[in-house]
């Protein structure tokens, strides 16, 4: 089966840093995906990671560990525009992109 | 803007009717995934279309259907709709199949079954 866990709701301080965390269970790996979404938006692509390790785009990074099956998203010097939900994707051998439920932040001043 | 077009943006029927959701992927993308999304949830992965063929299908229900016709424009249709059908519907394209395709997003068609 299919699953990918995240925290449902964190909330953190502006100008600090923020760690989410994903764990996921999947049938056949072939990369993850972090996403970020705002209130009835469309979601928009942050990151992508299929090796392990650590990739990095500006405020914004995301880990993997394969073997652990568990990816985080660090962002730091968190502003206000941060508020959001962050989707962790999974996806599998079948090419179907498995999305967990979100991570809801809230930055606050 | 991510080049992907949904219509219409919103949309309101009543219970047992049945209504089209249409997207036009970004110029050039062969794939087209559709996503559903209920208030406060995940998106739901429905269906994948590559180059005007099904490819992958999530929980999709039989009221549902859709195609990718050859001009890669995708339709989704729902029939018999129920109250629990409201929701956002998402289509997403991306270049590629697998790999390291990220999915483009349209900005979604919201429908509420009255």
């Amino acid at each position: 089966g299919q699953n990918i866990d995240q925290p449902t709701e964190m909330t953190a301080t502006e100008g600090a840093i923020v760690q989410i965390n994903c764990t996921y269970q999947t049938s056949g790996f072939n990369g993850l995906f972090w996403y970020q979404q705002h209130a009835g938006e469309a979601p928009t692509f942050l990151s992508y990671n299929v090796l392990d390790g650590l990739e990095e785009k500006g405020r914004f990074s995301s880990f993997l560990s394969r073997s652990k099956g568990y990816s985080y998203l660090l962002l730091k010097e968190l502003q206000m525009k941060d508020s959001a939900s962050y989707l962790c994707a999974v996806r599998a051998h079948t090419d179907k992109l498995i999305f967990g439920t979100g991570t809801r932040l809230q930055v606050f001043p | 803007d991510s080049g992907v077009t949904q219509t219409p943006k919103h949309l309101i029927t009543a219970t047992g009717q049945r209504v089209t959701l249409r997207c036009s992927p970004r110029s050039g993308d062969l794939s087209v995934y559709w996503y559903q999304q209920s208030l406060d949830q995940g998106l739901q992965f429905l269906i994948h279309y590559y180059n005007g063929e099904e490819r992958a299908k999530g929980n999709i229900l039989e009221r549902f259907s859709a195609q990718q016709f050859p001009d890669l424009h995708s339709e989704l249709n729902l029939s018999s709709l129920e109250l629990g059908d409201s929701a956002l519907y998402f289509c997403a394209s991306s270049v590629r199949m697998g790999g390291t395709g990220e999915l483009f997003f349209g900005e979604g068609s919201r429908l509420t079954v009255l």
